[in-house]
């Protein structure tokens, strides 16, 4: 299958700070990246839908301006969670898709994000 | 508002019996359908897809998808420990979009 790296697995930073994750298609070019956050024992959040060259489809209830997403490429893109607040700490994942009809969704190996 | 339906469980199953996935979808355009698993903080990795009705195998695996139904399962053979994890249905509806189910718990007691 094909590989999607995200980046970093772990990271811990002071309330108030930001924190930028990447997401990586290693081997195909992603016409579609979606964030995803997952809370302890709970399912899959998406956040933002990301299609490159154009602006970040946030789910209701996300802020855009605290999660900045960037699809700068086909191949990465970026998360960026602004102001970070002890709330924010969750696994974050990211996952890509190659263009067509019937292909699946390749996810990043998640950012497990804590703020202190 | 398009649904993926799934039973959250846990779906406890005695090692070595079959393990039987179900779920519902809502948009009776769905294109393909795919199952993914999920172990406790990981993230979900692909065990199948199907596009097309009836049922398609793979090692111990096999998904059974029923578009007049709307209904897509995922049957575990010869169950493990190891296959103990969330698995997750997710559906690529009439617009391309990928939508999730919460997720069915499987716990596989030895």
């Amino acid at each position: 299958g094909a590989v999607v790296s995200q980046h970093p697995s772990r990271v811990i930073c002071k309330s108030g700070t930001s924190v930028k994750i990447e997401c990586r298609s290693l081997d195909f070019q992603a016409t579609t990246m979606f964030w995803y956050r997952q809370f302890p024992k709970q399912s899959l959040m998406l956040m933002a839908t990301s299609n490159e060259g154009s602006k970040a489809t946030y789910e209701q209830g996300v802020e855009k301006d605290k999660f900045l997403i960037n699809h700068a490429s086909l191949t990465l893109s970026t998360l960026t969670v602004t102001s970070a607040h002890p709330e924010d700490s969750s696994f974050y994942i990211c996952s890509a898709v190659r263009g067509g009809v019937n292909t699946e969704a390749f996810f990043g190996q998640g950012t497990r994000l804590t703020v202190v | 508002q398009k649904e993926v339906e799934q039973n959250s469980g846990p779906l406890s199953v005695p090692e070595g019996a079959i393990a039987s996935l179900n779920c519902t979808y809502s948009d009776r355009g769905s294109q393909s359908f795919f199952w993914y698993r999920q172990y406790s903080g990981k993230s979900p990795e692909l065990i199948m897809f199907i596009y097309s009705n009836g049922d398609k195998e793979d090692g111990r695996f096999t998904a059974q998808l029923n578009k007049a139904s709307q209904y897509v399962s995922l049957l575990i053979r010869d169950s493990q420990p190891s296959d103990s994890a969330t698995y997750l249905c997710a559906v690529k509806d009439s617009n391309y979009q990928l939508i999730w189910g919460a997720g069915t718990k499987l716990i596989i007691k030895p």
